[in-house]
């Protein structure tokens, strides 16, 4: 079984420039997860969703970030215009459902920012 | 607020090492704890606790829950050289969103 696919896996750009991360969950898992980890830290939720309803956006900084859920099944994330303090990894994670205890998460997007 | 806590932040010890991993937590609404291993790829899945005193174990691993102390522990005994990682747990409140909480976690190296 597939797990959960992101891309890219490393990704430089300069400050003010857009960038966009795409997640593939694993198939039939209707609850995807974005997350950020700075260096030295856990993850942090950015957003989650049920099928194609983003249910908690509440840590989305709205300003520069967006992301969707077209169909219920890939995400993209993106961030326009990226700051320096954007530089972290970007992990997806789908679940089978919001009950489901276990996440599964993706091998993250590495984002630095110059 | 919601928090987890893990300590220590890092451990250097040396293969055949016991370590104690800790993870406390303050939420409302305690649902479940999760423990997971993040190599330089994507976290997996090591444990979830949901009951108090049950003992979660696969091979070298365990971890138990104490729901009245508000914390838990990664046991990992007769450790190797491969279970150098961050370990990280996060918890699940029940406040009307499955949030995940996760802490700093804690980074493990093992010596040969």
């Amino acid at each position: 079984e597939a797990g959960v696919v992101q891309s890219p896996r490393y990704k430089i750009i300069e400050k003010k420039q857009p960038v966009a991360f795409w997640c593939n969950p694993i198939s039939g898992h209707n609850t995807l997860y974005w997350y950020r980890q700075n260096l030295g830290q856990g993850p942090e939720l950015l957003i989650r969703y049920e099928n194609e309803e983003a249910v908690d956006d509440s840590q989305l900084p709205k300003d520069r970030f967006s992301a969707e859920r077209l169909k219920g099944v890939d995400s993209t994330l993106k961030i326009q215009p990226a700051e320096l303090g954007d530089s972290a990894v970007y992990l997806c994670a789908s679940s089978l459902d919001s009950e489901a205890g276990e996440l599964f998460f993706g091998e993250g997007s590495r984002l630095t920012v110059l | 607020e919601d928090k987890v806590v893990q300590s220590p932040l890092s451990l250097v010890v040396h293969e055949g090492d016991t370590v104690t991993l800790n993870c406390s937590y303050e939420v409302t609404n305690f649902r479940s704890l999760l423990w997971y291993k993040q190599e330089k790829k994507a976290p997996t899945f090591l444990f979830m606790l949901t009951s108090s005193g049950i003992e979660k174990k696969s091979g070298r691993l365990s971890s138990i829950l104490d729901k009245k102390e508000l914390f838990s522990i990664l046991n990992i005994t007769a450790t190797q050289t491969g279970d150098s990682a961050i370990y990280l747990c996060a918890v699940a409140p029940t406040s009307g969103t499955y949030k995940y909480i996760f802490g700093t976690g804690t980074r493990l190296k093992v010596l040969a």
